[in-house]
């Protein structure tokens, strides 16, 4: 079975900009939840979506956004990137039942310059 | 708030090593989870606690809860380079399903 992939690996982008990453989350997991890794913080939870509606919520501002689609696919949105935003966004999959393990993709290394 | 402190933060040991990790919190977990991060991947589950006291073996690795269900640790034996990478421990509490994360211990075994 394929684990959670996630694109663009690494994306380089200005202040400013928006921009938008993809999990596909491993087949027949309705769950994907978003983390926000940075040295600073550590790992940091998003926001959670389970049949394409966002479950749960962090402590993140409006500026990050998530969707989820009918195939359990997200995308998850940055609007007005700083510089701060800079970090690695990671991704997990689970069957959506509580408890269970989280299986993480390998993260998109993004760069706000 | 970083409910969940790991120390220490950095870990450089030879091979052959042994090595103690914790995972402390003033906070009551339902369970805690240790994960292993290796560079360019995602984290990746090693073992679940869920009773105070329990002690959880893993090949040469070794997971204790605290009895107060509010810290853990994690021992290496015998440390080898493939041991190397960012061990996370990440507590779960109440109904929540969402795990709280500490910052991780970077662990490099030179052979």
């Amino acid at each position: 079975k394929a684990g959670v992939t996630q694109t663009p690996r690494y994306l380089i982008k200005t202040r400013g900009q928006q921009v938008t990453l993809s999990c596909s989350p491993i087949s027949g997991h309705r769950s994907v939840s978003w983390y926000q890794q940075t040295p600073g913080q550590g790992l940091q939870f998003l926001f959670e979506y389970f049949s394409e509606t966002q479950r749960n919520k962090g402590n993140f501002p409006g500026r990050f956004s998530g969707r989820q689609f009918s195939n359990s696919r997200s995308e998850m949105n940055v609007s007005t990137l700083e510089l701060g935003d800079s970090a690695l966004y990671l991704c997990a999959s689970s069957v959506g039942d509580s408890q269970e393990t989280q299986y993480f993709g390998p993260g998109t290394r993004l760069l706000v310059l | 708030t970083q409910l969940l402190e790991q120390s220490p933060q950095f870990l450089s040991i030879q091979e052959g090593e042994n090595l103690t990790v914790y995972c402390n919190s003033s906070s009551v977990f339902s369970s805690l989870q240790w994960y292993r991060q290796e560079p360019g991947e995602g984290p990746v589950l090693l073992v679940t606690v869920v009773t105070g006291g329990e002690v959880k073996k893993l090949k040469r690795l070794t997971f204790q809860f605290g009895d107060a269900r509010k810290d853990s640790s994690l021992h290496i034996t015998a440390a080898q380079p493939g041991d190397t990478g960012l061990y996370l421990c990440a507590g779960l509490s109440g109904g929540s399903y969402i795990p709280t994360f500490g910052r991780g211990t970077s662990l490099i075994v030179h052979p």
